[in-house]
């Protein structure tokens, strides 16, 4: 089956570490997504990646960083530099350009910061 | 820059009731796209339904239709006899269609709540 795969569910970090998520899609699309979720706040863009070896900042781009050397993965890095981690991470893909062009999300990931 | 506001937090209705959920956004564009997103306790954010800017005829999948008030920048979701099943958060999304690959812009949500 197609889809997006984001490991691990539910991920806990201590103060000063750098986490990373993992994001895979078999979806063959050119376009990855990392969003964040808070209570309250709606989703918010952190990194995009049009096409592999490229990658945008979002919104709230800052203490996280991103890597897109295989168009089937697009890891997202929370380093210490992120002060405030804890919330759920939602990764998404799409085929711009395609017929719908529509996003697709991964399951999520729920980071929490001991 | 673009914005979406969905002003109710929450929203209840009972089942086999009609439910509308507004959302309103602000562009400068004339070419997007809107989406209503629903997100279950299972948290796995779910396509409900899209409308082309370009299209003047409101979108309908089943039970949702929206309705899209181009000139008022307004883009309700009309659930139609609504189930237990249909208990969830509701996203409004925004994404602009002049560059293909554009990231979404979401509203805060509404949680709707289904009571027998």
């Amino acid at each position: 089956d197609g889809g997006i795969t984001q490991s691990p569910k539910y991920l806990f970090r201590k103060e000063g570490q750098n986490v990373t998520l993992s994001c895979e899609q078999n979806l063959n699309h050119d376009a990855m997504y990392w969003y964040r979720q808070d209570p309250g706040q709606g989703l918010r863009l952190i990194y995009y990646s049009q096409i592999v070896n490229d990658f945008q900042k979002g919104d709230i781009a800052e203490g996280y960083s991103v890597s897109r050397e295989k168009k089937e993965s697009f890891p997202l890095t929370v380093t210490s530099a992120q002060k405030n981690p804890t919330a759920f991470y939602l990764c998404a893909s799409s085929q711009p350009g395609g017929a719908e062009d529509e996003q697709f999300f991964g399951p999520g990931t729920r980071l929490t910061v001991l | 820059a673009q914005t979406v506001t969905q002003s109710q937090p929450e929203m209840s209705v009972q089942e086999a009731e009609t439910v509308t959920l507004s959302c309103t956004y602000d562009t400068s564009e004339s070419d997007y796209y809107l989406f209503w997103y629903k997100q279950p306790p299972s948290r796995q954010m779910i396509l409900v339904i899209r409308q082309e800017a370009y299209k003047q005829q409101n979108a309908t999948e089943n039970r949702f239709s929206v309705n899209f008030q181009k000139a008022a920048k307004s883009f309700s979701l009309k659930i139609s006899d609504s189930q237990l099943g249909d208990a969830a958060m509701y996203f409004c999304a925004y994404r602009s269609g002049y560059q293909a690959g554009t990231a979404l812009i979401f509203g805060k949500g509404t949680t709707l709540s289904v009571s027998s």
